[in-house]
């Protein structure tokens, strides 16, 4: 089992809709998550850390729900420039500095 | 100011032979990473420094694989006797402290080939 899981997609949304994502990860003592996002052919940026109250940014929304181990992010009134691969992010233990990256969900939003 | 930068930007080299890629971090930062991307694949941890040390090089995939860092500062990641799936685009992070809970700062990354 990956460390980090999600979905591939592609995604295809229509402008101003809401999209959801979800990943999980295996390692129950990971401590760290982040959202990046990834243009094609350019390199990740972070987009948001993820916070185990949940917490928003404009119109992006993550939650962390640690029992089931999933992160979420949420997408309202999405932008064509949106359009990206989201990467979900995992450090799993104090002292260990590597990120553990999911290979990434792509969005295309549909004008 | 000026972001991390990566040189070259594209290498096509022909397998068996070595190459090193070069990072340059944001002045100022004491940690750096370095990954790696494949086709379609997520990013996968290589090495990481803090100031010159590597406390982490558990991502490195073979002894052909090994990276430095001089005067906390620039770092070479060096792949020797290079094989087909070596192939990937290798990228630098920096960050201000180690710890992860510090943004990671990416460069645009070394397209290498090996043909």
């Amino acid at each position: 089992r990956k460390e980090v899981e999600q979905d591939p997609g592609p995604f295809n949304v229509p402008e101003g809709a809401t999209v959801a994502f979800n990943c999980t990860y295996s390692n129950s003592a990971s401590q760290s998550f982040f959202w990046y996002r990834q243009d094609c052919r350019k390199e990740p940026k972070l987009l948001m850390s993820v916070y185990s109250s949940g917490n928003e940014d404009g119109r992006f929304t993550a939650q962390l729900n640690r029992a089931s181990q999933y992160i979420s992010l949420l997408i309202r009134d999405s932008k064509l420039s949106d359009s990206a691969t989201y990467l979900c992010v995992v450090r799993s233990n104090f002292g260990n500095e590597k990120l553990t990256f999911g290979t990434g969900t792509r969005l295309t939003i549909i004008p | 100011g000026a972001g991390v930068s990566q040189s070259p930007s594209n290498k096509v080299t022909e397998k068996g032979k070595d190459v090193e890629l070069r990072c340059d971090p944001i002045s100022g930062h004491t940690a750096l990473y370095w990954y790696r991307q494949s086709l379609g694949q997520g990013l996968e941890f290589l090495i990481y420094f803090q100031g010159n040390s590597a406390p982490d090089k558990s991502g490195l995939p073979s002894d052909r694989f090994s990276a430095e860092r001089t005067g906390g500062s620039v770092s070479t990641l060096t792949i020797q006797r290079t094989q087909q799936e070596d192939s990937a685009v290798y990228l630098c992070a920096s960050s201000p402290h180690g710890g992860t809970s510090y943004e990671q700062y990416f460069g645009p990354g070394t397209r290498l080939t090996v043909t």
